[in-house]
């Protein structure tokens, strides 16, 4: 079975400052791993994916994540927030197998402040 | 390229009546899902359709939620009768290769309150 935790709901940053949401996952074979994004009142967009090429992954607007497979870990990344992205995270997991079935965390809600 | 299409956006119904949500992919896309997310949480997978063939329906509650996918294009959700529990965003997504790593491409949504 897979899973991802995302650990803390809610994240609270200054504008410029450094963006860092948490993502740890448990998967019984090589993991395929995503980061989400979902602006309010629509679908979820795809920011980066990892699938067992180079462990650091960059995305779209600036953001980048990296596997750490000693760790477990794929945190999201971004040097400077930008107050357009506040918005909610989604870190998600599928198996390197056929079938693609996502299984998503629980979110992490970000909020950028001036 | 269009994206996945939705309707509707917003449904309100009673409990026990219901409620039915329509998704047309991304032309070409053989695999299409509908995912349930509740408010505060992560989208869950209900059902996974390659062409017009179920792949994965172990998480849909069969007793009250139907899919379909005929000729292997636009899909329909069917939920009858309702519960107070499936006020949530219904998302629908596709996706255009078979097995290896593909995008997930999601829809806006339709977001679904039972009264």
């Amino acid at each position: 079975a897979q899973s991802v935790t995302q650990l803390g709901s809610h994240v609270s940053v200054s504008e410029g400052a450094l963006v860092l949401l948490r993502c740890n996952y448990s998967s019984s074979v090589p993991p395929y791993l995503f980061w989400y994004v979902q602006y309010p009142n629509q679908g979820l967009q795809l920011l980066l994916k990892y699938t067992s090429a180079a462990t650091l992954v960059k995305g779209i607007n600036g953001f980048e994540a990296e596997f750490k497979k000693s760790e477990t870990s794929f945190h999201l990344t971004k040097p400077s927030a930008h107050m357009s992205d506040a918005a909610e995270y989604f870190c998600a997991v599928s198996g390197a197998g056929g079938g693609n079935k996502l299984t998503f965390g629980t979110g992490t809600q970000l909020k950028v402040e001036l | 390229e269009a994206g996945v299409a939705q309707s509707p956006r917003y449904k309100i119904i009673e409990k026990r009546q219901s409620v039915a949500f329509w998704c047309n992919p991304i032309s070409g896309h053989a695999t299409l899902y509908w995912y349930q997310q509740i408010l505060g949480q992560g989208p869950k997978l209900l059902i996974q359709f390659q062409n017009n063939g179920v792949v994965d329906d172990s998480q849909l509650p069969k007793d009250r939620f139907s899919a379909e996918r005929l000729k292997g294009v636009d899909s329909t959700l069917k939920i009858q009768p309702a519960k107070l529990e499936d006020s949530a965003v219904y998302l629908c997504a596709s996706s255009g290769q078979r097995g290896g790593v593909n995008e997930q491409f999601f829809g806006p949504g339709t977001r679904l309150t039972v009264l």
